[in-house]
């Protein structure tokens, strides 16, 4: 079983500022990470995908994989009171359909 | 419609009640999956269906059934909850199965009394 682990937060950063957001996995074999983005009453929203090591860029998030360190992060960068949300973090295996959720770490951006 | 859709978005039910839970996507997926969301705990994969074919049941109690007719329908049916069956319920798809990024539904908001 997979174990999904993120920073428990809540996280507070002015606007403007970068948010960072830190998971690890416990599956080594792990081929499959994504970012979703839950606002209060909400369904989760797919934000950013990665599948090798390195960064990812997609606007103002991105994201980083290593998978020597089974660590991904996520960064915001120049963060809005509109990313005021929760993070989660899922990592997926190679022929395995179940996505792993972590307990998402809430961000609140104060203007 | 476009991209995934449940129906309905609130449901309360007795413990007594039948109801069924309904999604359907328009994004040509062939993976389909119900995800159980309560407060403060982590999503929980529930049903996994792959090319219309059950491939994972999470250990989930008998009182929840799904049924998956074709790629773009997925329902959930339900009878004799439990008030901790109270929860959002999650529908969502991928392309197929594996490494696919997944997109879920709205939710539906389900209480039990």
């Amino acid at each position: 079983q997979k174990e999904v682990e993120q920073n428990s937060g809540p996280l507070s950063v002015p606007e403007g500022a970068i948010a960072s957001l830190n998971c690890t996995y416990s599956d080594r074999g792990s081929q499959s990470f994504f970012w979703y983005r839950q606002y209060s009453g909400k369904s989760p929203e797919l934000i950013m995908s990665i599948y090798s090591n390195g960064d990812k860029e997609d606007g103002r998030f991105t994201a980083q994989l290593n998978k020597a360190s089974q660590y991904v992060s996520l960064l915001i960068r120049d963060s809005q009171p509109s990313d005021s949300a929760t993070y989660l973090c899922a990592v997926n295996g190679v022929n395995d359909y179940k996505l792993s959720f972590g307990a998402g770490t809430t961000v609140t951006v104060r203007a | 419609e476009t991209g995934v859709t449940q129906t309905p978005r609130h449901l309360v039910m007795g413990m007594t009640n039948k109801k069924s839970l309904k999604c359907e996507q328009h994004l040509g997926h062939n993976a389909m999956y119900w995800y159980k969301q309560s407060a403060k705990k982590p999503l929980e994969l529930m049903f996994v269906y792959n090319f219309k074919e059950q491939t994972e049941n999470n250990s989930v109690p008998s009182r929840f059934s799904p049924e998956c007719p074709n790629s773009s329908h997925l329902f959930l049916h339900l009878h004799t909850l439990q008030p901790e069956d109270s929860a959002l319920y999650l529908c969502a798809s991928s392309l197929t199965g594996g490494r696919d990024e997944q997109y879920f539904g709205p939710g539906t908001r389900l209480t039990v009394t």
